[in-house]
């Protein structure tokens, strides 16, 4: 088993709908990462979180730490956020080192 | 202020071959992350870079070797390729420690043929 997961795996949206990513892990975390990673390859930096919410334009990210578990919401989803989404957590005991989940592709059409 | 910076963007190489992959980080980070990503995966974590000596290591074989010079720029080298070597190499730099967030390069798409 690995120790982030992420579901679904793949998601369809119709422009305009309410879009969750949910990722679970099973090690202690200093912080969980969500990344956006398009066609070509480069990864940005879309949330470092630790504990609670937070929230950036129409992304919101929450996390449960008792819980082990983190989600990413789009709301009012658009063709542009068609992107692979992934979490990515950073242990207790592996300093700056990311364990990555497999990724969720996401695809909006319009 | 540039971000982290990768090269080459593409390369193809053959099986037997070595291979250089380059990363530069971003203005003032100190540690530098290499991860492996292959199609349709999580990147994997390959090792890590601080003060000039490798900090951690992934389960990767010895022919993945790596250095980071004093302005904090690094080198991943890959001896001998196989096919299974073709991914995505993807660099990551941040400030040590385990507070600070990780900025990554536009990656180093690989193949061996």
């Amino acid at each position: 088993k690995n120790e982030v997961e992420q579901s679904p795996q793949n998601l369809t949206a119709q422009e305009g709908e309410f879009i969750t990513i949910n990722c679970s892990y099973s090690v202690g975390i200093s912080a969980l990462h969500w990344l956006q990673q398009h066609p070509g390859g480069g990864i940005v930096s879309l949330f470092m979180l630790s504990s609670g919410k937070k929230k950036h334009g129409r992304l919101i990210a929450t996390i449960n730490i008792q819980e082990k578990h983190s989600s990413l919401h789009i709301t009012a989803s658009h063709p542009r956020d068609s992107a692979v989404y992934i979490c990515a957590v950073r242990s207790e005991t592996s300093g700056s080192r990311l364990t990555f989940g497999e990724g969720t592709q996401l695809t909006v059409n319009p | 202020d540039a971000g982290v910076t990768q090269s080459p963007t593409h390369l193809i190489k053959t099986r037997g071959q070595q291979v250089t992959l380059r990363c530069s980080p971003k203005s003032g980070h100190d540690t530098v992350s290499w991860y492996q990503q292959a199609l349709g995966q999580g990147p994997q974590f390959i090792f890590q870079y601080y003060e000039e000596e490798e900090r951690q290591r992934g389960n990767f074989p010895d022919r993945f070797s790596g250095h980071q010079f004093p302005n904090y720029s690094s080198e991943l080298n890959v001896n001998a390729l196989l096919l299974g070597d073709s991914a995505l190499y993807l660099c990551a730099s941040s400030f040590w420690g385990s507070g600070t967030e990780a900025f990554f390069g536009q990656g180093t798409r690989l193949t061996v043929v």
